[in-house]
């Protein structure tokens, strides 16, 4: 079945450090979602990427999405302590599902 | 704006019992989806809905069903209980199917098996 990594696991950074995450998945996928958890939260939705090489930014938050549709980034310059959660890639496939990566949980150290 | 209501928040079950959560999704919304996530991990999908039909399976036991009726709403129906069924169950919907749009996702129930 349709596999979505991410790296990292985990990640502590200090305020005002530089965040990424790397999704990757084992099919090309349609298009991808980028969604944050927040503890005892449910997921949010941040943003879709759906073009080869696409790019879209949102203040400080970059999202790309690979030349062949099978891998993605987020990207967080100078993290603040209100970053802190989960980030999960979300990639759709063929069929009406998606599939959540694994996951990077960001600690943001005042 | 109206948000994805799941029902119960809370729910705590024994070992071989039934439960049965409940998602109402976002007014128009025609896709549901129902996910599971334990404690650290990643949402599994578990199943989806497209008007009233279902249209994809994931990793959802045999023991588990669903569906979707005809005002949209959607439950999911949990026997013969496992101690490894304690997860937190989430519902999402959306406008259109295939992923193609964002999801909304309801708050979650919290399923504990004792």
């Amino acid at each position: 079945g349709q596999q979505v990594m991410q790296i990292p696991q985990y990640q502590h950074v200090q305020e005002g450090e530089d965040f990424t995450t790397y999704c990757n998945s084992s099919t090309t996928l349609s298009n991808i979602q980028w969604y944050k958890q927040r503890p005892g939260g449910h997921p949010v939705f941040l943003i879709q990427l759906v073009k080869s090489g696409e790019v879209k930014k949102q203040k400080r938050l970059t999202f790309q999405f690979g030349e062949a549709k099978k891998n993605s980034s987020l990207h967080i310059t100078a993290t603040q302590t209100t970053d802190v959660g989960t980030y999960f890639c979300a990639g759709a496939g063929t069929g009406n599902q998606f599939y959540f990566g694994t996951g990077t949980s960001l600690t943001v150290i005042p | 704006a109206a948000g994805v209501i799941q029902s119960p928040r809370h729910l705590i079950k024994e070992k071989r019992e039934t439960a049965t959560l409940k998602c109402y999704p976002i007014p128009r919304h025609d896709t549901v989806y129902w996910y599971q996530q334990g404690p650290g991990q990643d949402p599994q999908f578990l199943i989806s809905f497209y008007e009233k039909m279902q249209s994809d399976k994931g990793s959802i036991p045999d023991r588990f069903s669903a569906q979707q009726f005809s005002d949209y709403h959607s439950e999911l129906n949990m026997s013969s209980l496992e101690l490894g069924d304690s997860a937190l169950y989430f519902c999402a919907s959306s406008s259109s199917p295939g992923g193609f749009t964002e999801a909304f996702f309801g708050q979650g129930t919290r399923l504990t098996v004792v």
